[in-house]
Formats: C-alpha cells, sequence, structure tokens
C-alpha cells in the first residue's frame, strides 16, 4: 500500500458544484495533512492544512480529517473554473524531521 | 512573505554536462528540499537536508549530489546530465518539526538535456 493515495482522476465538475478530493495515509502516527494546488506547468502552491480531527473551514475551502478511518478530504465549494488544477495531499514522514510524502495527485476540471 | 528562489527557470543542458541548480530562500528555514516532478510519476524526493553541511538521500539520489554549506542556500549537482535527467526540478524549504511543517515550493525550474 502506497503512504499517501489519492485518485488521479480526472474528476470533472460543473462550474457552482462542490468537488470533493480524498486521500488516504497509511501511517496511523500522522499528526498534520497539507493540501496543495499545482496549476499546470507551476509549482505546488499550501492551500490548506489541518492538525485537528473534524473540519477546517477557509473561504470555499474545507478539510475534512479522521484520523481513526485515516482519510483526509478536501471540499471546493461553488466550484470555478480556476479552480482546475491538480490537488496534491501531503503527510509527514514518521520521524524524518519535516520530509513530507505526496499523494498522485488528483486532477480537478472544473467546466463552465 | 516566504520566498524560494530558484536561480533559472528554463534551462538546456547537453548530456555529459555538470549543471548546478541553486536554490535560496529567505525565512531562516532549516530544512531544504530537491524534487524532481515528471507526468505520471508525482513528485519524487532526491535529496533534502536539515542544517547546514547535512544531506539526507531521497527516493531517487542516483546521479545527483547536493551541496549546503549555508542556512539559505540548497545546491543540486547533476555530475553528468543524461536525458533521462530531463524534468521539472523542484526546489522547497520548511522549519524543522517534529509534527511536520508546511513546505513552501520556489518556480520550478524545467531542464532539458539534450
Amino acid at each position: 500500500q502506497k503512504e499517501v493515495e489519492q485518485n488521479s482522476g480526472p474528476l470533472s465538475v460543473p462550474e457552482g458544484a462542490i468537488a470533493s478530493l480524498n486521500c488516504t495515509y497509511s501511517d496511523r502516527g500522522s499528526q498534520s495533512f497539507f493540501w496543495y494546488r499545482q496549476y499546470s506547468g507551476k509549482s505546488p502552491e499550501l492551500i490548506m492544512f489541518i492538525y485537528s480531527n473534524g473540519d477546517k473551514e477557509d473561504g470555499r475551502f474545507t478539510a475534512q480529517l479522521n484520523k481513526a478511518s485515516q482519510y483526509v478530504s478536501l471540499l471546493i465549494r461553488d466550484s470555478q473554473p480556476s479552480d482546475s488544477a491538480t490537488y496534491l495531499c501531503a503527510v509527514p514522514a514518521y520521524n524524518q524531521g519535516g520530509k513530507l510524502i505526496f499523494g498522485q495527485g488528483t486532477e480537478l476540471s472544473v467546466k463552465p | 512573505d516566504v520566498k524560494v528562489t530558484q536561480s533559472s527557470r528554463y534551462l538546456v543542458k547537453r548530456t555529459g554536462e555538470k549543471v548546478f541548480l541553486e536554490c535560496v530562500q529567505d525565512m531562516d528555514h532549516e530544512n531544504m528540499f530537491w524534487y524532481r516532478q515528471d507526468p505520471g510519476l508525482g513528485l519524487r524526493l532526491i535529496y533534502f537536508s536539515y542544517d547546514v553541511k547535512m544531506k539526507e538521500k531521497g527516493d531517487i539520489p542516483e546521479g545527483y549530489s547536493v551541496s549546503r554549506e549555508k542556512k539559505e542556500r540548497f545546491s543540486l549537482i547533476l555530475e553528468s546530465a543524461s536525458t533521462n535527467q530531463t524534468s521539472m526540478y523542484l526546489c522547497a524549504s520548511s522549519f524543522a518539526s517534529t509534527v511536520g511543517e508546511k513546505l513552501f515550493f520556489g518556480s520550478g525550474t524545467q531542464l532539458s538535456v539534450l
């Protein structure tokens, strides 16, 4: 089993819909979780991070964490064509001082 | 704002050349990283450093070396460039943490080896 798994997509949603991106991880000791957005030809940029079980909201973005199920998700409400990008989930590697393990990324396409 | 600066956005080199990719960060981060990114393979860690003069191999260190003589600068060296090293190279930095810290990326260097 990969340490961090995401559906590669592409995930296609209509403009204005909710996009739901999912990530599972294998290390039960993981304590922090990061979502990055990467536009084609650009570098990843951090959009959300979450440390505690439950939901964390920032504008149209909500990160949801369920440590018991080893599952973290990103919801994008009122999706816009400008949200079309690849979304990467990242989890710290155990006891490796800051190294993050990235999932393969989910490609999101928001259709006008 | 954190700034991670990579010296070149695009680079074209010939097979066998020695290639230096430079990265500088201005936030006094302890950790610095070099990744490469290829279509369908995601982000793969080449090397990382958690302190000056310290380095750790990542998942794909073969054919690469690194240098960290100053805290703010982390260099990636391709000793003898090969065509299979054509890729997007991304530098990143973060604070040291036992639970994981946010990574900040540079804008990337697209390297083509001919």
